[in-house]
């Protein structure tokens, strides 16, 4: 149980295009999903907090409108990165909690996607 | 502020001896303490929590964590360490003021036949 579902895996693009990553729980409803990014050898950082029907909360530093982020369902948030540049190359990572063990604070993950932005 | 400190960057372990993964934490109340592990190229996967009970937590994969309250620390420990085991592991405790996980910077192990 608790699988979260994250696509596409990898994903190459030109500089200016658009692209949508997704995350899903799959046999869950997520409450909030946190979306991270990675850098190389580097740790995780938190980009925003989705919470289901309203607006994401952006960390301090991150642009809001480069990195749209939808939660439409309790099961599925997709971050945009518009207009993508090669700085944005990265890997990103999507996490869910589950509504019904959302005391607990535990998170799910899933596999990332790498982002490479020609 | 809550975080947790992984004073490691790498762990260097032979096959067949015990690991350890270093991680202290720094909380207002009883901490919810996670540890996850990452593999080249993959999400996080979850090993082992503490949230009340015993102090010896066991978790997935063989590995067991102990948590000390009195030095605030949630080591991630493995009798005998695997060559598969080579991989990212981070500490993280919740904050109940955000509702978020802090992860800590990583330590890589590596585990040499």
């Amino acid at each position: 149980g608790a699988v979260v579902s994250q696509h596409p895996s990898w994903v190459i693009c030109k500089s200016g295009t658009s692209v949508k990553i997704e995350c899903r729980s799959l046999d869950f409803q997520a409450t909030t999903m946190f979306w991270y990014r990675q850098f190389p050898k580097q740790s995780l950082m938190l980009m925003a907090t989705s919470n289901e029907g309203s607006k994401a909360t952006y960390e301090q530093g991150v642009e809001k409108d480069k990195f749209l982020i939808n939660h439409a369902s309790l099961t599925l948030s997709t971050l945009t990165v518009t207009s993508a540049h090669p700085e944005d190359s990265s890997f990103y990572i999507c996490s869910a909690r589950d509504r019904e063990r959302a005391s607990l604070g535990e998170l799910f993950f899933g596999e990332g996607s790498r982002l490479t932005v020609l | 502020a809550q975080s947790v400190a992984q004073p490691e960057d790498q762990v260097n372990v032979a096959e067949g001896n015990p690991l350890t993964v270093k991680c202290t934490y720094s909380v207002s109340g009883n901490p919810y303490l996670f540890w996850y592990v990452q593999y080249p190229n993959r999400g996080l996967q979850f090993l082992l929590k503490y949230i009340t009970g015993d102090n010896l937590v066991k978790g997935s994969y063989g590995f067991e964590a102990e948590f000390n309250k009195s030095q605030t620390s949630f080591h991630l420990k493995k009798p005998s360490a695997l060559v598969s085991d080579s991989a990212l592991y981070f500490c993280a405790v919740r904050d109940f003021g955000t509702d978020k996980l802090i992860f800590g910077t990583g330590t890589r192990l590596q585990v040499f036949p």
